[in-house]
């Protein structure tokens, strides 16, 4: 199984209606973050948490929120998609002296 | 702020030509620096890092030296193969590097390889 799983790997929905992504990880890392790529853009910072009891907004957080409901779980929302949130979606884990280990992407199309 | 800047792609290269992708950056205290890999349909991989000026960083024959005189983070390897056809992300940590610490990435907007045989 891989350290970080991303579900679901493809997602198109339509405008207005409300998205979770979803990230586990099984590398016991304290920290977890939410990216957005888009081309040409690299990758932007969304939402990141330290721990369980901390959340923490990224450079791109209008429009989304995250839950962190265990260690290993971080979930990110559109509570209403709109289509200039079509984008590839990462969720990464990170620990102190430990470098970021990357989940496989999450491909959202709003329509 | 905190800022990556890297060379614009796409780069293409025929196979065993040297590779150069450069990197500098803008950042306050002593940040780390890393580049990371994506190949296609996948993630970011952690290609290698260096830590403070002077480091070299190395991985399946890629290299790069931290230079604080230059605030550069070039990415070089002597020989490419098809198989590095990817994105090449360069990034930096955004805050000191104390005790191993590392604070939230901010990354360069990619550069993408192509090798073709």
């Amino acid at each position: 199984d891989a350290d970080v799983t991303q579900t679901p790997r493809n997602r198109i929905t339509k405008t207005g209606k409300r998205i979770m992504l979803e990230c586990s990880q099984t590398k016991g890392h304290d920290r977890m973050y939410w990216y957005r790529q888009d081309p040409g853009l690299g990758l932007q910072l969304i939402y990141y948490s330290f721990d369980v009891k901390d959340i923490n907004k990224g450079e791109i957080s209008d429009g989304y929120s995250v839950s962190r409901q265990a260690q290993a779980k971080f979930s990110l929302s559109l509570e209403s998609a709109i289509p200039n949130q079509t984008a590839l979606y990462f969720c990464a884990t990170s620990d102190v002296g430990a470098g970021y280990t990357f989940g496989s992407g999450t491909r959202l199309t709003v329509v | 702020g905190n800022s990556v800047t890297q060379m614009e792609g796409p780069v293409t290269l025929s196979e065993e030509a040297f590779l150069t992708i450069n990197c500098t950056y803008t950042a306050t205290g002593y940040p780390s620096l890393f580049w990371y890999v994506q190949y296609p349909g996948e993630g970011l991989q952690l290609l290698l890092k260096a830590t403070k000026a002077d480091d070299k960083g190395s991985n399946k024959g890629f290299e790069a030296t931290y230079r604080k005189e230059t605030t550069s983070f070039h990415l070089e390897k002597g020989s490419v193969q098809v198989s590095d056809s990817a994105v090449y992300f360069c990034a930096l940590s955004d805050r000191m590097n104390y005790g191993g610490s590392q604070g939230n990435l901010i990354f360069g907007k990619g550069t993408k390889l192509s090798v073709k045989p």
